[in-house]
């Protein structure tokens, strides 16, 4: 069956424009979750999502990132006033309910660059 | 001080040797560990997952967990060069309706026919 989807695959945006990252999960999948990794710094969780509720936002790093999951399924990441510290893979992961996390697949990333 | 500690490499290894990627943690209350491989310019991929200490076979793979002292393994026998990617191991904390994986940096290996 389809995996998850990222859109778009690279994204080349200037510093202080906004960006909107999209995510669809595999189908039937409840739990979703974005991550950001970074040269050297690892995969670093940002946001969870159960259904279209965030129990937990506390791994966004500022409130210039946002996100919001709609009709249990796509997810979209935003990004206002990108820096160029924002340059980083944004990766989506799913997982088929909020009991199995350690079961996330994963999408194949968003590639952003803040110049 | 960093929850999960993992060796970055690189592993360089022949075709059909053992490989051995370590994890270390700080935190009792992770649960679940997780191995996680990813190619260049990819997703990571779920390879297993475990949540008891022991060992877990599927295949070539074999997760190993030692609770008590906060070290996990992933040994891959027979490797090919089709293996050569970054291992990441992955632990889950679970707490206050939310769930958050905490990833290690990632082992680079990479297997010479």
């Amino acid at each position: 069956g389809a995996g998850v989807s990222q859109s778009p695959s690279n994204k080349v945006t200037e510093k202080g424009k906004d960006v909107e990252l999209r995510c669809d999960p595999i189908s039937g999948h409840t739990a979703l979750y974005w991550y950001r990794q970074s040269l050297g710094q690892g995969l670093e969780f940002l946001i969870y999502f159960q259904g279209n509720s965030a129990p937990d936002k506390s791994g966004l790093p500022s409130d210039r990132f946002s996100a919001e999951r709609t009709g249990g399924s796509v997810s979209t990441l935003t990004i206002q006033r990108t820096q160029q510290e924002d340059s980083a893979v944004y990766l989506c992961a799913s997982s088929p309910s909020p009991g199995t996390p350690y079961e996330q697949y994963f999408g194949p990333g968003t590639r952003l660059t803040v110049t | 001080q960093k929850e999960v500690e993992q060796d970055p490499g690189p592993l360089s290894v022949p075709e059909g040797a053992i490989v051995s990627l370590n994890c270390t943690y700080s935190n009792s209350a992770f649960q679940y560990f997780m191995w996680y491989r990813q190619y260049s310019r990819k997703g990571p991929e779920l390879l297993m997952y475990t949540y008891s200490s022991g060992n877990k076979e599927d295949g070539r793979f074999t997760a190993q967990v030692d609770k008590s002292s906060k070290y996990i393994s992933l040994f891959i026998r027979d490797s090919q060069p089709s293996d050569s990617a970054t291992y990441l191991c992955a632990i889950l904390y679970s707490g206050a309706g939310s769930y958050q994986l905490t990833f290690g940096k990632g082992t680079k290996l990479s297997v010479i026919p």
